[in-house]
């Protein structure tokens, strides 16, 4: 199955920053999604981008896809402690079947 | 405001036995995934279902594992002879096509004791 590379693999932050995180695929993707998943429950959809070099926002959160169609970055502003998680992005390659998942990133905010 | 509904949220069997899992899908979601998550790690695809068909079953062992989603009723994802090694979250998502953002249930918990 296709490759989701997604870095970080874990983020330990001061409550106030700001964080960045990115998902890069070997192959083009017509779709990213990004999911926040909480201990015990299933993934929470965040954001969903369908055109390269679209930005899009949700609150405090950011995401775009990248120009090239094989990655793309998700920013939180000003972190907050229920910020606290695990981020995984998923992609959709043409000709649109299943979605591919990321090994997702662990994000601590610190009080 | 109902989501993806899956049950149960925990089941235990013993080794040997069959496990069933249920999902209901969102309302007007005619699109069913079913993914397979060990502690620690991301999300790995089983089978995308329609109505009726199976689409996708390029993640699903062969052995063992069979997926269905028929006209009436929830989609059901089936462990025969279950192992150890079957342990795992399995959670269920929809959509209304190929290029709309799954929604997920909270998942079933396998354990095979």
């Amino acid at each position: 199955g296709q490759q989701l590379n997604q870095s970080p693999q874990s983020m330990f932050i001061q409550e106030g920053e700001d964080v960045s995180m990115n998902c890069t695929s070997s192959s083009i993707f017509n779709t990213w999604l990004w999911y926040k998943q909480d201990p015990g429950e299933g993934p929470v959809l965040l954001i969903a981008l369908y055109k390269a070099g679209e930005l899009t926002s949700n609150g405090r959160l950011t995401a775009q896809f990248g120009t090239t169609r094989k990655d793309s970055f998700l920013n939180i502003s000003a972190s907050i402690p229920s910020d606290v998680g695990i981020y995984f992005c998923a992609g959709q390659p043409p000709p649109g079947n299943q979605f591919y998942f990321g090994t997702g990133t662990s994000l601590t905010v610190i009080p | 405001n109902a989501g993806v509904m899956q049950n149960p949220r925990h089941l235990v069997r013993r080794r040997g036995q069959e496990a069933r899992l249920r999902c209901s899908p969102m309302k007007g979601h005619s699109h069913v995934y079913w993914y397979r998550q060990l502690p620690e790690e991301g999300l790995k695809f089983m089978v995308y279902l329609q109505k009726e068909n199976i689409i996708d079953e390029s993640g699903m062992p062969k052995e063992r594992f069979s997926a269905e989603f028929p006209k009436e009723g929830p989609s059901i994802l089936r462990i025969q002879q279950v192992v150890r090694g079957d342990s795992a979250a399995y959670f269920c998502a929809s959509s209304q096509g190929d290029n709309s953002p799954l929604h997920f249930g909270n998942g079933t918990r396998l354990t095979v004791t």
